[in-house]
């Protein structure tokens, strides 16, 4: 099916670790974006990439590094990973270019508790 | 700058009745989007409905309507015979013209009463 996903869907590390969520679509989108999602404050922009080769900050960026792989992949790296990037994280992506109503897409969601 | 407001962290509405869920916006953007989202207990989020900032009509897609206020920035959803399956939350978000960032409120929770 097409759409955007998201690996792993959960994964419980202990401080300090590092990890990367994967993310990939298949719709050709250029633009792709990791959020955060916590209790309370709804979702968060953490990195963007508007097309292949490039990435930005978005809110909250700190702990975070990503790469735009290719066209098709965004991932998101927490070097050194705290209690407090405890959360769910959503990645997206969306047609830029397109009228701003243009949908975006979004994955599963990766629930990620850091002990 | 971009910012969402939605003020009613939750909402309990009886089944087959409207509810409204509130959002108001701001953005120094002339052109913008206005977009709402559902996030069921399993988490995935659900586009439900969209309202362009120059559109002279309010959006309408089956039982959701947007209630576009353009001079009071408020962009309310409503949501007409609720049913037990519209419990989650709902987020309004919006996105500039001239940003690539989706900007998103802090939700509510929707509660239909059987």
């Amino acid at each position: 099916n097409a759409g955007v996903t998201q690996t792993p869907k959960f994964q419980v590390l202990k401080t300090g670790q590092s990890m990367t969520l994967q993310c990939a679509q298949d719709m050709n989108h250029n633009s792709m974006y990791w959020y955060r999602q916590d209790p309370g404050m709804g979702l968060r922009l953490i990195y963007y990439s508007a097309s292949e080769g490039t990435t930005d900050k978005g809110e909250v960026p700190n702990g975070y590094n990503v790469s735009r792989l290719n066209k098709r992949e965004f991932s998101l790296r927490l070097e050194s990973a705290a209690p407090s990037q405890t959360s769910v994280y959503f990645c997206a992506s969306t047609f830029d270019g397109k009228p701003v109503g243009y949908g975006y897409t979004f994955g599963s969601g990766t629930r990620l508790t850091v002990v | 700058a971009q910012k969402i407001t939605q003020t009613q962290p939750g909402m309990f509405v009886q089944e087959k009745e409207a509810v409204t869920l509130d959002c108001t916006y701001d953005t120094s953007d002339p052109s913008y989007g206005l977009f709402w989202y559902k996030q069921p207990s399993s988490g995935e989020m659900i586009f439900l409905i969209y309202q362009g900032s120059y559109d002279q009509q309010n959006a309408t897609e089956g039982r959701y309507s947007l209630n576009f206020q353009k001079a009071r920035k408020s962009a309310n959803l409503v949501i007409s015979a609720s049913q037990l399956g519209d419990s989650a939350m709902y987020f309004c978000a919006m996105r500039g013209a001239g940003s690539y960032q989706l900007t998103f409120g802090k939700g509510t929770k929707l509660s239909v009463i059987p």
